[in-house]
């Protein structure tokens, strides 16, 4: 079976910046995708990573590093739209995806 | 996203009752997922079909049925043997070359 951990809930301020960890324990790790969730609505995709290193798509970043099953989401200049629960995905194999309990992010001003 | 819907938004039954929630794409996809999500929770794998004619159970199959007769539509129905049926019910799409999915809008479905 697959195991991820990620905190329950983050607090942080309009402007700063903000890590959300996610770690990990899967055999045959095939990819780790984090989505953002808003209250009340689906998840949408924001970044997915399946080697090492850091994926950088405007604001946000996300991390990975295989040998230590770990990743993390990074989001820099916080604004409050950014307020939201962020899901960490893991991929084995062919098999569906397994979410995380997901981290929900309260920004404030 | 665009090209995957779940209708409706809200749906209300009476205990006991099956209910059928609708997910249809338009986009040509193979794989078609569904999801569960209760309040701290996650989302937890219901059924996923990786072709038309053929599904398979997941996590927490138990109570629910699915058909995939065609490619753009994967209905689940929900069971009166479902003990728990109140959740927000999530369809997804998984696009070749990672699987990436991406979600409908999703019904929020209330067992009176």
């Amino acid at each position: 079976g697959q195991n991820i951990d990620q905190p329950t809930e983050m607090t942080a301020t309009e402007g700063a910046i903000v890590q959300i960890n996610c770690t990990y324990q899967t055999s045959g790790f095939n990819g780790l995708f984090w989505y953002q969730q808003h209250a009340g609505e689906a998840p949408t995709f924001l970044s997915y990573n399946v080697l090492d290193g850091l994926e950088e798509k405007g604001r946000f970043s996300s991390f990975l590093s295989r040998s230590k099953g770990y990743s993390y989401l990074l989001l820099k200049e916080l604004q409050m739209k950014d307020s939201a629960s962020y899901l960490c995905a893991v991929r084995s194999g062919n098999t569906p995806l397994v979410f995380g309990k997901g981290t929900r992010l309260s920004v404030i001003a | 996203d665009g090209g995957i819907t779940q209708s409706p938004k809200y749906l209300f039954r009476k205990e006991g009752q099956n209910v059928t929630l609708s997910c249809e794409q338009n986009l040509n996809h193979d794989a078609m997922y569904w999801y569960r999500q209760d309040p701290g929770q996650g989302l937890r794998l219901i059924y996923y079909s990786q072709i038309v004619n053929d599904f398979q159970k997941g996590d927490i199959a138990e109570g629910y049925s699915v058909s995939r007769e065609k490619k753009e539509s994967f209905p689940l129905t929900v069971t009166s043997a479902q003990k728990n049926p109140t959740a927000f019910y999530l369809c997804a799409i998984g696009v070749p070359g990672g699987d990436t999915q991406y979600f409908g809008p999703g019904t929020r479905l209330t067992v009176l």
